[in-house]
């Protein structure tokens, strides 16, 4: 049964700073990753997807990697900003076909 | 193209009261989801349509939760009796078949019970 980890659970970091958001997953035999964004109150905005077959995903100032050998995922953010203050989710996709599984999610704050 | 569609955003009932949420997918999604999330937890599935057929609904509290697809298109999820504990945030999510493409979500109905 796959299951996802999120660390660390909460972040706070200067404006300005580079970080990583790390996502673990015990099955490596995934379809795809998804890294979503939800902010208080609101529904999930997808970030970036990234296939099996991929090692990683840029979007902007978001790069995503894959290393399904070892059952990891990181976030990179570069330059953060306060508007980067959201909760970060980690997303497996196990098979064709069959749903997400979330972690618990990270939950970042972004000081000025 | 039009992302997913709730109703309604927010809805607060007492216990034993019913309550039903209402999701239109994305256009041309055959597949169709329910997530539930509690308050500091990550989305948790509770049910899956596929067109109009239920692929995954292991997780559903059945005695109490029930979800249908009709036409393959809109979906329904009813709660009846609610428990304070169902106080959550229901999310109704589409893809295109087998999830390739990932997945969209919506807005989300924040339940509460009282």
């Amino acid at each position: 049964k796959q299951e996802v980890t999120q660390i660390p659970a909460a972040l706070s970091v200067p404006e300005g700073e580079n970080l990583v958001l790390n996502c673990s997953f015990t099955d490596s035999a995934i379809y795809n990753l998804q890294w979503f964004r939800q902010d208080p109150g609101k529904g999930l905005t997808s970030l970036l997807l990234i296939q099996s077959s991929q090692r990683e995903q840029t979007s902007g100032r978001l790069n995503a990697s894959l290393d399904k050998s070892s059952g990891r995922s990181t976030l990179y953010i570069a330059a953060s900003q306060p508007g980067d203050s959201a909760t970060y989710l980690c997303a497996a996709h196990n098979q064709a076909g069959t749903a997400l599984i979330f972690g618990k999610g990270t939950t970042l704050s972004v000081s000025s | 193209e039009a992302g997913v569609a709730q109703s309604p955003r927010y809805k607060i009932i007492e216990k034993r009261q019913s309550v039903a949420f209402w999701c239109n997918p994305i256009s041309g999604h055959a597949t169709l989801y329910w997530y539930q999330q509690i308050l500091g937890q990550g989305p948790k599935l509770l049910i899956q349509f596929q067109n109009n057929g239920v692929v995954d609904d292991s997780q559903l509290p059945k005695d109490r939760f029930s979800a249908e697809r009709l036409k393959g298109v809109d979906s329904t999820l009813k709660i009846q009796p609610a428990k304070l504990e169902d106080s959550a945030v229901y999310l109704c999510a589409s893809s295109s078949w087998k999830g390739k493409n990932g997945y969209t979500f919506g807005s989300g109905t924040r339940l509460t019970v009282v």
